[in-house]
Order: C-alpha cells, then sequence, then structure tokens
C-alpha cells in the first residue's frame, strides 16, 4: 500500500465548476498535511497546508481533513483554465519525512 | 528578494561522468531537501539536511552526494555510479525538520 495515495486522472471539470481532490494516507500518526500545485514543467508552489480536522478555506482554495478516515482533500471553487495543473498531496508522517502522492491532473475546461 | 535558487536549469551528462547540482537559499531555513522526480511519480526523497555539516539519506541516495557546509547552501553530485538520472531534480527549503517545504525552480538533467 502506497503511504499517500492519489488519483492520476485527469480530473476535467468545466469552468466556474467545484473541482475536488482527493487524497489517502496510511500512517494514523501523520500530522500535518499539505497541498502543492505544479504546472507542467514546473516546480510544485504551496497552496495550502492544514493540521487540524475540518474545513481550511483561503480564496477559492478549501482544504479539508478527516483524520478519523484518513483523507484530505483540496476544493476549487469557480475552476478556471489557469487552475489547469497537477496538485500534489504531501504528508508529514512524523518520522522527520514529507511523503509526497504522485499528484492528480486538474484540466478545467473553458 | 528572498527564495530558492537552482543551477543550471538543464544540465547535460556523458557517460561515467560526475555532475553538480547547485542550490542556495536566502530564507534562513534550517533544513534543505533534494527529490527527484521522474515522469508519473511522485517526488523521491534522495537527501535531506536539518543543519550545517549534517545530512541523511532519503529512499534513493545511491549513486548521489551532497554536502553541507554552509547553512545557504546545498549541492548535489550525480555520481557515474547512478546509472539512470535522467529526471527533474528539485531543491526544497524549510525553517525548519517537518515543516512546510519551498521549492526551489528545479534543474532538468539529460544524458548524452
Amino acid at each position: 500500500q502506497k503511504e499517500v495515495e492519489q488519483n492520476s486522472g485527469p480530473l476535467s471539470v468545466p469552468e466556474g465548476a467545484i473541482a475536488s481532490l482527493n487524497c489517502t494516507y496510511s500512517d494514523r500518526g501523520s500530522q500535518s498535511f499539505f497541498w502543492y500545485r505544479q504546472y507542467s514543467g514546473k516546480s510544485p508552489e504551496l497552496i495550502m497546508f492544514i493540521y487540524s480536522n475540518g474545513d481550511k478555506e483561503d480564496g477559492r482554495f478549501t482544504a479539508q481533513l478527516n483524520k478519523a478516515s484518513q483523507y484530505v482533500s483540496l476544493l476549487i471553487r469557480d475552476s478556471q483554465p489557469s487552475d489547469s495543473a497537477t496538485y500534489l498531496c504531501a504528508v508529514n508522517g512524523g518520522y522527520q519525512k514529507v511523503t509526497f502522492g504522485t499528484g492528480t491532473k486538474l484540466q478545467v475546461i473553458p | 528578494d528572498g527564495g530558492i535558487t537552482q543551477s543550471p536549469k538543464y544540465l547535460f551528462r556523458k557517460e561515467g561522468q560526475n555532475v553538480t547540482l547547485s542550490c542556495e537559499q536566502n530564507l534562513n531555513h534550517d533544513a534543505m531537501y533534494w527529490y527527484r522526480q521522474d515522469p508519473g511519480q511522485g517526488l523521491r526523497l534522495i537527501y535531506y539536511s536539518q543543519i550545517v555539516n549534517d545530512f541523511q539519506k532519503g529512499d534513493i541516495a545511491e549513486g548521489y552526494s551532497v554536502s553541507r557546509e554552509k547553512k545557504e547552501s546545498f549541492p548535489l553530485t550525480v555520481t557515474s555510479a547512478q546509472k539512470n538520472p535522467t529526471a527533474f531534480y528539485l531543491c526544497a527549503s524549510s525553517m525548519r525538520q517537518q515543516e512546510t517545504q519551498y521549492f526551489g525552480p528545479g534543474t532538468r538533467l539529460l544524458v548524452l
């Protein structure tokens, strides 16, 4: 079982819709969770981090964490073509190492 | 202008050659990391360093070496022992271990 799992996609959504990206993790001791956006050929850039159960909102982005079910999700409201990218989930497993998922490719269709 | 710089942007390696990738940060971060990214795969940790003059192997350290003589710098050498070095190499740093990591622009290594 992979430590951090994401659906590779592509996830296609129409412009203006809500995009929902999901990530599951195996280490119950994980303490912090990160979402990065990576455009093709570029390096990852941090979108959000979340430590506590529940929702965390920042502009059009909402991160949701459920430690009991071991999943973290990212919602993108009013999706724009510029949101088209690969989204990486990263989990701090408590062993002084952050593990990255393989990413979900999002395509926003104009 | 604070940030992480990596050079060169593209690097070509001949068979049997060692090459060194540069990573510099002026964020005053203690921890620095090197990752390798291959198509369709996540980021894989090569080496990390929590403090000057100390570093630890990550998941795929074989064929690579690093040094951390200065807080700002964490160069990665890809040795001739690394038989499949073609990849996108990413350097990252964080204030301390386990905290949010920020990435440099990356170096793409190709084999001639």
